[in-house]
Parts: structure tokens; sequence; C-alpha cells
């Protein structure tokens, strides 16, 4: 099925590890996003790519490194894993980065860091 | 500075009755209003938008929502409510020219049988 698809759903790393997690969308779209949400928080943007080639900070981008690979694949990586990173990260993609187009998210990928 | 508020953390309706999740936004120009739902262990699933014309948007499952201009408001209804609508409902505005969503906390709406 289409969709945006998200690599692993579940991971459990030590402090200081480093990992990344993976996603890519096959609905063409040029924009992705990179999202955390935490309990009471809502979603909170940590980094976008509002078209190939292009990578933009959001709201909570410390702590984090992001790659758009190419037009599918948009990867978030943690260099020193922290407590505080413990989250679940969505990835979304949308066709544009224009005001009346929504997101396609995928389907989490739950952090424990411990 | 853009901004969304839900300030329900949580709404319990019977099934068959009507059901409103509230939401509030604060924008600088024209706002683009969203609704999305989670379900457990689930990414956010798109219900329905407002960017222009009629005040009230229809949307997936039977869910509506007003847009109310002076009230700076956009809250998501139904009429009658069911069981699987139990879930996360987040309201997201996009403003003009800004290429980020800002969503709400979310909203858990509970329906009991």
């Amino acid at each position: 099925n289409a969709g945006v698809t998200q690599t692993p759903k579940f991971q459990v790393l030590k402090t200081g590890q480093s990992m990344t997690l993976q996603c890519a969308q096959d609905m063409n779209h040029n924009s992705m996003y990179w999202y955390r949400q935490d309990p009471g928080m809502g979603l909170r943007l940590i980094y976008y790519s509002a078209s190939e080639g292009t990578t933009d900070k959001g709201e909570v981008p410390n702590g984090y490194n992001v790659s758009r690979l190419n037009k599918r694949e948009f990867s978030l990586r943690l260099e020193s894993a922290a407590p505080s990173q413990t989250s679940v990260y969505f990835c979304a993609s949308s066709e544009e980065a224009r005001e009346g187009y929504g997101y396609t998210f995928g389907s989490g990928t739950r952090l424990t860091v411990v | 500075a853009q901004s969304v508020a839900q300030p329900e953390d949580q709404v319990n309706v019977a099934e068959g009755n009507p059901l409103t999740v509230k939401c509030t936004y604060s924008v600088s120009g024209n706002p683009y209003l969203f609704w999305y739902v989670q379900y457990p262990n689930r990414g956010l699933q798109f219900l329905l938008k407002y960017i222009t014309g009629d005040n009230l948007v229809k949307g997936s499952y039977g869910f509506e929502a007003e847009f109310n201009k002076s009230q700076t408001s956009f809250h998501l209804k139904k009429p009658s409510a069911l069981v699987s609508d139990s879930a996360l409902y987040f309201c997201a505005v996009r403003d003009w020219g800004i290429n980020k969503f800002y969503f709400g906390s979310g909203t858990k709406l509970n329906v009991k049988p």
C-alpha cells in the first residue's frame, strides 16, 4: 500500500549510543518531516525537508541530524542518545510545503533510551 | 506566534450522543486548519481540513468541523458517537507561507457503550 514507512517500530538504546531512524514514502511527495510525540505536548517538529536537497530545523532540533537521501527517503539520526529523547517519533510527508496540503504519517518508532 | 489550543485533555461521551472536541487557534495570517485522529500504536490519520469557503467542513467517518473566525475556533463534531471513535484527536494549523504545522496537545475521546 502507498504511504510512509518507518523502521524500526521499536528500539531500546543505552545512553550515548547512536542510531538512525529510517523513513521512506512512495507517493512522490516533495516535503518530508520528523516529529516527536510526548504525552501532553502534542507533536513537535524536529526537522523538515521542503524538497529534495534541503533540510531545515524545526522546534526541537538539538541532539538530532537529518539526511534527505533522495526524494523518497528522509532519515533521522541520534548521535549520542539521551534519556530525554525517549519518545515516539513520526515521519510525515506532504505533496507540497504549502498551506492547503496535509500530511501523511508513518506508523511511528517508539524509542526508549535507558 | 502561531499556536493551537485544545483545552480538554479528555472528553467522555456515551455512544449515540453528539460529541464535540474543542480547538482554538492563533495565527498571524489566514488559518489553514486540520483535524487528525490517532488510534493506539498508529500514526495520525487525516480527518478534515478548512482552507476557505463554507464554515462547516465535512470529513471522514461522519465527522465535521465548524470554522468560526470571530472566536478563532475550529471545533470537531459528530452527531452520533460510536465506540470505535475512541481515539486521540489532534487539531493543527498551517499558517500562510509557513512550512510548518502547529499541533495541539491532543484530546482523548472516550465513547462508552
